[in-house]
């Protein structure tokens, strides 16, 4: 079982839809959460953090369940500039700074 | 501009010839990793280095070889590429403490024949 799962899709959207992608882990140690986005062929960047409190950037919202060990990603409004793939990110409790990735979701939104 | 620099961005070559990528930072970040990424498996981390002189396997080190002698460099070493290395290589760095991601290089698509 891999330690990040994370739906492949494609989601293919229409613009101005909402879109959900969620990710669950399965290490309880993990400490810290991210969202990147990679474009095709390109380097991963990073989206956003993920907090305990769930937060929000603009269209994009994470949330967070600790109990659940699960992650989740809502974009509002969808653009066509939005068509990526979204990988999720655990980084686990520890003396150095090791990052687990999920294999990742492709979000496709079209006119 | 703050960046990670990794070089080639392309390269083919043929099976046992000794190849190296290298990897540069101007962060003064302490933590640099080598990543591949295949299909349907995500990034998987190679080698990490903690600091200068500090590198250690990560989770598929098979083949490959680091050295950090300098902050700021990081180079992949394939000693005798064979064709299950071809992939897509991500150099990334970061300061060692903190919740912070990671800036990463734009990648080296390397394949071998």
């Amino acid at each position: 079982r891999k330690e990040v799962e994370q739906d492949p899709g494609p989601f293919n959207v229409p613009e101005g839809a909402t879109v959900a992608f969620n990710c669950t882990y399965s290490n309880s140690a993990s400490q810290s959460f991210f969202w990147y986005r990679q474009d095709c062929r390109k380097e991963p960047k990073l989206l956003m953090s993920v907090y305990s409190s769930g937060n929000e950037d603009g269209r994009f919202t994470a949330q967070l369940n600790r109990a659940s060990q699960y992650i989740s990603l809502l974009i509002r409004d969808s653009k066509l500039s939005d068509s990526a793939t979204y990988l999720c990110v655990v980084r686990h409790s520890g003396g150095y700074n090791k990052l687990i990735f999920g294999a990742g979701t492709r979000l496709a939104v079209h006119p | 501009e703050a960046q990670v620099t990794q070089n080639p961005r392309y390269l083919i070559t043929v099976t046992g010839k000794k190849l190296t990528v290298t990897c540069s930072q101007n962060m003064n970040h302490e933590y640099m990793s080598w990543y591949r990424q295949d299909p349907g498996l995500g990034l998987r981390q190679i080698y990490y280095s903690m600091n200068v002189e500090v590198t250690d396997k990560g989770d598929v080190p098979e083949g490959y070889k680091v050295s950090r002698k300098e902050k700021r460099n990081f180079p992949l070493i394939l000693e005798s590429p064979s064709p299950n290395q071809t992939s897509l290589y991500f150099c990334a760095s970061s300061f060692r403490r903190g919740a912070e991601g990671y800036t990463f290089g734009s990648g080296t698509r390397l394949t071998v024949v």
